[in-house]
């Protein structure tokens, strides 16, 4: 049980489909993450927000894009996805402190498949 | 920058053998270290972690780590594993901005009997 969830589990999307994925924290955390997790790669972070401000960026690709609507959800809008894209894509939360960032709570995950 | 490496992809140990999971980092700053636990079809969960204090932390399943400064060291260990401790196991340093997390590529536990 974690008190992070997120949805959908499982995502197949064609390379011209418009999908959205959704996280939200029950703990009262201020700051929220994207990571995408590939197959014998590490994970990468692809963007924070920090009471709802993104703080970083990845370098991520434009057909990405994050919405933080409040501390407590945290979305990410995909379009004309490549097949490379296909991989776990994880959401985390953490209460960041004056003197940085603690422990990060993630999600279950949603496996995405483009097609 | 800061930087992980774990540097064993995979271990593979027989039930009740002791098992050590070397993590070696890169900082430039003052390091929070993190063991996380993955298990399959699930997200990262937090194993334990060392802030401050004591260089040597425990979790409740019997696994600890010790952080060594001088060689830059956070080596995960468990004097006898189970069926069930097989899993992904990462490690984890903060960044220089000390906004996120960096991680390791991973290391893949297997415990037979």
């Amino acid at each position: 049980e974690t008190g992070v969830t997120q949805t959908p589990r499982h995502l197949v999307m064609g390379m011209t489909n418009k999908k959205s994925l959704k996280c939200e924290q029950h703990l009262g955390h201020n700051a929220m993450y994207w990571y995408k997790q590939s197959a014998k790669k590490p994970l990468e972070l692809m963007f924070v927000y920090n009471f709802k401000e993104q703080t970083e960026n990845n370098s991520v690709p434009s057909r990405f894009s994050p919405e933080c609507p409040n501390s407590s959800h945290l979305f990410l809008h995909l379009h004309t996805l490549q097949p490379e894209d296909s991989a776990l894509y994880l959401c985390a939360s953490s209460q960041e402190s004056l003197t940085g960032v603690y422990e990060q709570y993630f999600g279950p995950g949603t496996r995405l498949t483009v097609t | 920058a800061q930087s992980v490496t774990q540097l064993d992809s995979q271990v593979p140990v027989f039930e009740e053998a002791p098992v050590e999971l070397r993590c070696n980092y890169s900082s430039s700053v003052s390091v929070y270290l993190f063991w996380y636990v993955q298990y399959p079809n699930q997200g990262l969960q937090l194993l334990l972690k060392y802030l401050s204090g004591s260089t040597l932390v425990k979790s409740i399943n019997g696994f600890e780590a010790e952080f060594n400064k001088s060689q830059t060291s956070f080596h995960l260990r468990k004097p006898s594993v189970h069926i069930s401790d097989t899993a992904e196991y990462f490690c984890a340093v903060n960044n220089q901005a000390g906004t996120a997390l960096i991680f390791g590529k991973g290391t893949t536990l297997s415990v037979s009997s």
